[in-house]
C-alpha cells in the first residue's frame, strides 16, 4: 500500500545534539512538507519541498535545515540552535503545485530533549 | 502570511447530535482542506474544498470563497469522531488554524 512512513516514532535528544528525523513515501508525490505541532496547538509549517533538489522555509525554520535529494525523501535535522524543539514532528506530502490537494500524513515523530 | 482562525476552540457534544465547525481566512486562497487528528495524532484528510459543497457520508463541508470562510458539518455524531478538526488554507504551502477539539460523549 501507498503512503508516508515516518521514524523513529519517539526520538530522545540530548542538549547540544543535532538529530535527523526520517520521512520517505512510495505515493510518487512531488510536493513534501514538514510541520511542528505543540500540545494542544495548531501545526506550523517548517519546511517544504515542491522539487527534487528545491526546497523553500515555512513560517519556523530557523534551528532546522531539509534536503532533497530523492523525491521519495525529505529528511528533517533538529539541529543545536533549535533551542525548544521538543514537540511532535509531522511530514505530509501531495501531488504538488497547483493540485496540491490530498496531504496524505505520516504518522508523525515524537520528540524529546533530555 | 494569511491568518486562519477556527471557533469553536472546544465543542462536547451527546452522542447523536449535530454540530457545525468554522474556519475563516484572511485571505484568497487556491486550497482549502479539511482533517481530523485522532487522538493518536494521525491526520486524515477530509475535503479538499476551496469552493462549493461536497458531501460524504455524514460529513459536508461547505466553501464560500468570496466571504473567506468554510464549514463542516457532522450529523448523528459518534463517539469515533472525536478528535480535533483542522482547516488549512494556502496555495503551494498549506498553513492550518488552531483547530477544533470535538468530544462526542456516549
Amino acid at each position: 500500500d501507498g503512503g508516508i512512513t515516518q521514524s523513529p516514532k519517539y526520538l530522545f535528544r540530548k542538549e547540544g545534539q543535532n538529530v535527523t528525523l526520517s520521512c520517505e513515501q512510495n505515493l510518487n508525490h512531488d510536493a513534501m512538507y514538514w510541520y511542528r505541532q505543540d500540545p494542544g496547538q495548531g501545526l506550523r509549517l517548517i519546511y517544504y519541498s515542491q522539487i527534487v533538489n528545491d526546497f523553500q522555509k515555512g513560517d519556523i525554520a530557523e534551528g532546522y535545515s531539509v534536503s532533497r535529494e530523492k523525491k521519495e525523501s525529505f529528511p528533517l535535522t533538529v539541529t543545536s540552535a533549535q533551542k525548544n524543539p521538543t514537540a511532535f514532528y509531522l511530514c505530509a506530502s501531495s501531488i504538488g503545485g497547483s493540485f496540491s490537494y490530498g496531504y496524505t500524513f505520516g504518522s508523525g515523530t515524537r520528540l524529546t530533549v533530555v | 502570511g494569511i491568518q486562519v482562525e477556527q471557533s469553536p476552540p472546544d465543542l462536547i457534544l451527546q452522542e447523536g447530535a449535530n454540530s457545525t465547525l468554522r474556519c475563516n481566512f484572511s485571505d484568497s486562497v487556491n486550497n482549502l482542506q479539511w482533517f481530523h487528528q485522532n487522538p493518536w495524532g494521525q491526520l486524515i484528510n477530509l475535503f479538499y474544498i476551496p469552493s462549493g459543497t461536497k458531501q460524504n457520508g455524514r460529513l459536508s463541508a461547505t466553501t464560500v470563497a468570496t466571504e473567506r470562510y468554510s464549514l463542516l458539518y457532522i450529523s448523528s455524531s459518534q463517539t469515533t469522531d472525536s478528535g480535533v478538526y483542522f482547516c488549512a488554507v494556502g496555495d503551494n504551502d498549506m498553513r492550518f488554524g488552531a483547530g477544533t477539539r470535538l468530544t462526542v460523549k456516549p
